[in-house]
């Protein structure tokens, strides 16, 4: 069974500064996506991005970024420019892209880090 | 194209009562998941239906049931219902047949259970 590690509850930052939160994941497979989801306060889940295991190349969304490095089984996003409305819990998460017709599509989630922006 | 909608958004039930909880997923998609969120567990997954068939089940008790409709949207159900049963719950909804699928979320059902 896959299993998802966020190891710090909660981050800290200052407004218009960086802030990286980090993700670990154990999985045997090797293909698969992974995923940031942001969770503000009004509880809605919002993908912030997302990346295939078999792309090299990190993914970016505007301000966010990804450090994926598949050997060490790490994951971790950066926020750019930080901004109040970054505040939130964010979720690391795990699909597998085998067979998805037969495993489907479930997600396995970290424990979440709360991202706290101070203005 | 509108997002995932979730009926109702607040419930509170007594022990032992049961309840019934809505998905209508975006347009065109077919596949519902649904998750539970509590403080201590966390978000875990509950089940998947896809094209109304279960497609895949977390490890909940026979007490947690769902389907799915022709038109695509489910019900969760959950019986004889426990205090530890409270919690948020959080339908998904993806097109369910592409290995680049991702699931978009509803804005959840907040189940209290006194």
């Amino acid at each position: 069974a896959q299993t998802v590690t966020q190891s710090q509850p909660e981050m800290s930052v200052q407004e218009a500064e960086t802030v990286t939160l980090s993700c670990t994941y154990d999985t045997s497979e090797s293909d698969y996506y992974l995923f940031w989801y942001k969770q503000p306060p009004s509880r809605q889940m919002i993908l912030v991005i997302r990346q295939e295991a078999y792309k090299q190349q990190n993914a970016t969304e505007n301000r966010f970024s990804v450090n994926f490095q598949k050997a060490a089984k790490s994951f971790s996003l950066k926020i750019s420019d930080s901004q109040l409305g970054d505040a939130a819990m964010y979720f690391c998460a795990y699909r597998s892209a085998l067979l998805i017709k037969a495993a489907g599509n479930k997600l396995t989630f970290g424990g979440g880090t709360r991202v706290l922006v101070k203005p | 194209k509108a997002g995932v909608t979730q009926t109702p958004r607040y419930l509170i039930k007594t022990r032992g009562q049961q309840v019934t909880l809505s998905c209508s997923p975006i347009s065109g998609h077919r596949s519902v998941s649904w998750y539970q969120q509590t403080p201590g567990q966390g978000l875990q997954f509950l089940f998947e239906y896809f094209s109304e068939t279960q497609r895949n089940k977390g490890n909940f008790p026979g007490r947690f049931s769902g389907r799915q409709f022709s038109n695509s949207r489910s019900e969760m159900n959950v019986s004889t219902l426990e205090l530890g049963d409270s919690a948020l719950y959080l339908c998904a909804s993806s097109l369910g047949h592409l290995s680049t699928d991702t699931q978009y979320f509803g804005p959840g059902t907040r189940l209290t259970v006194l």
